[in-house]
């Protein structure tokens, strides 16, 4: 069975970097895509980006100059790394694969929750 | 950019009442509008991909439909584990998530 663990500190300060792992068992990362998603206090939801099987990445534009997102194959994990954080990147982070029919998530992780606060 | 107006926000109803719950996007998606289950403390479900195709293992019960920019998805029959926030998701330009519905037994 697919599975989908986020880790990484739940608090970080302003102008810091947010870190975080998603570790996955049951299926290797170089297949599918795999991507993080973010939902902030109040339920709205944002796309923040992916990697792919062979490591190529896109980002939400909106993020583009803050966001990177990376893997380490040997332990079938990907990484999301956010710079210069505000108090606006508080949420909870999921990790997420996508399906194998296109743009849809088909397992998720049970997310992270950070908040950004000095 | 496209946005989603996911509606009821909230809805309660009855054990074996037909449900439904609709998303409209600004424009035209064509068929790319997923829904998905997400109960409390858990990980998101995905229920429905591309307007209409059941996921592996989602109950009958669940369907989609619609196209272009209004979609529904409908619970035939509710069941006490369905009480869930059910949320939409539009790939067909970036990604754009509705606000979700919160859906209690009455």
């Amino acid at each position: 069975e697919v599975q989908l663990q986020e880790s990484g500190p739940g608090l970080v300060k302003p102008s810091q970097s947010l870190s975080l792992t998603c570790s996955v068992t049951g299926y290797s990362i170089t297949s599918n895509y795999w991507g993080w998603i973010r939902k902030f206090p109040g339920n709205k939801m944002e796309w923040m980006g992916y990697i792919s099987y062979s490591g190529t990445t896109s980002y939400n534009p909106s993020l583009k100059s803050r966001i990177s997102i990376t893997r380490d194959t040997s332990k079938n994990q990907f990484f999301l790394q956010l710079n210069s954080v505000t108090t606006e990147d508080t949420a909870t982070y999921y990790c997420a694969r996508y399906g194998d029919y296109g743009y849809s998530f088909d397992y998720w992780g049970q997310g992270v929750m950070v908040t950004v606060s000095s | 950019d496209i946005q989603m107006t996911q509606s009821p926000s909230f809805l309660s109803a009855s054990v074996g009442d037909r449900v439904t719950i609709n998303c409209k996007a600004s424009q035209n998606i064509n068929k790319y509008l997923d829904w998905y289950q997400q109960k409390l403390g858990e990980a998101p479900k995905l229920l429905i991909y591309n307007t209409n195709s059941l996921h592996t293992g989602i109950p009958s019960r669940f369907s989609g439909s619609g196209s272009g920019t209004d979609f529904t998805l409908t619970i035939s029959s509710l069941q006490p584990e369905d009480v869930a926030t059910y949320f939409c998701l539009q790939h067909n330009s970036g990604y754009t998530f509705g606000a979700g519905t919160k859906l209690e037994l009455k």
